[in-house]
């Protein structure tokens, strides 16, 4: 079975500065894919970032960009120029790229709890 | 376009009573996942339903738990005598298909007294 681990339960930045959480997972499958989600006070998980574990191009959205590592299995978050509203929790989740009930399912990790200072 | 819709927001309810929670997917959406995430930890696989497909059921706790989705389209997650433990926010998501992202909603926090 896959697991994800968030080493940090919380973390704190300075707005406009950069920060990186951690996650690492462990899994003996070759292909999968990765994400990570913020969950803001609203309950609702949103889509931060994904990566195909395939692809060796870290995946980057506008300030969110991840540092995959396959063979370390590690696959942090950094956040450039942090924003008041990045302020929530985020949570790296692992999904199998196989076509069965394995593949249904993310796997998340326990979470980290960003706070953002003004 | 409208998003996936949970309801209720919130249900407090005695230990031992049947609690039903509602999911209505995005429309067009084949698949529906239920997690349960208990406070201050991630998110914890339930059910899966995808087309007219027998759905996942690996994740359920116990006998107790069990959850329809009707039409393909709105899923109901019914806990039968419920315990302390069951105490957790319930969030539903769908997606186009297996393999695309998933959206959620704002989750169902259920409370047993």
């Amino acid at each position: 079975a896959q697991t994800v681990t968030q080493s940090q339960p919380e973390m704190s930045v300075q707005e406009a500065e950069t920060v990186t959480l951690s996650c690492t997972y462990d899994t003996s499958e070759s292909d999968y894919y990765l994400f990570w989600y913020k969950q803001p006070p609203s309950r609702q998980m949103i889509l931060v970032i994904r990566q195909e574990a395939y692809k060796q191009q870290n995946a980057t959205e506008n300030r969110f960009s991840v540092n995959f590592q396959k063979a370390a299995k590690s696959f942090s978050l950094k956040i450039s120029d942090s924003q008041l509203g990045d302020a929530a929790m985020y949570f790296c989740a692992y999904r199998s790229a196989m076509n069965n009930n394995a593949g249904n399912m993310l796997t998340f990790g326990g979470g980290t709890r960003l706070m953002v200072k003004p | 376009g409208a998003g996936v819709s949970q309801s209720p927001s919130n249900k407090v309810t005695e230990k031992g009573k049947d609690v039903e929670l509602r999911c209505d997917p995005i429309s067009g959406h084949t698949a529906l996942y239920w997690y349960r995430q208990s406070l201050g930890q991630g998110l914890e696989f339930l059910i899966y339903f995808q087309g007219n497909s027998a759905p996942d059921k690996s994740g359920l706790p116990s006998d107790r738990f069990s959850a329809e989705r009707t039409g393909g389209s709105v899923s109901t997650l019914t806990i039968q005598r419920t315990q302390q433990e069951d105490s957790a926010v319930y969030l539903c998501a769908s997606s186009w298909a297996q393999d695309s992202p998933l959206h959620f909603g704002n989750g169902t926090r259920l409370t047993v007294t």
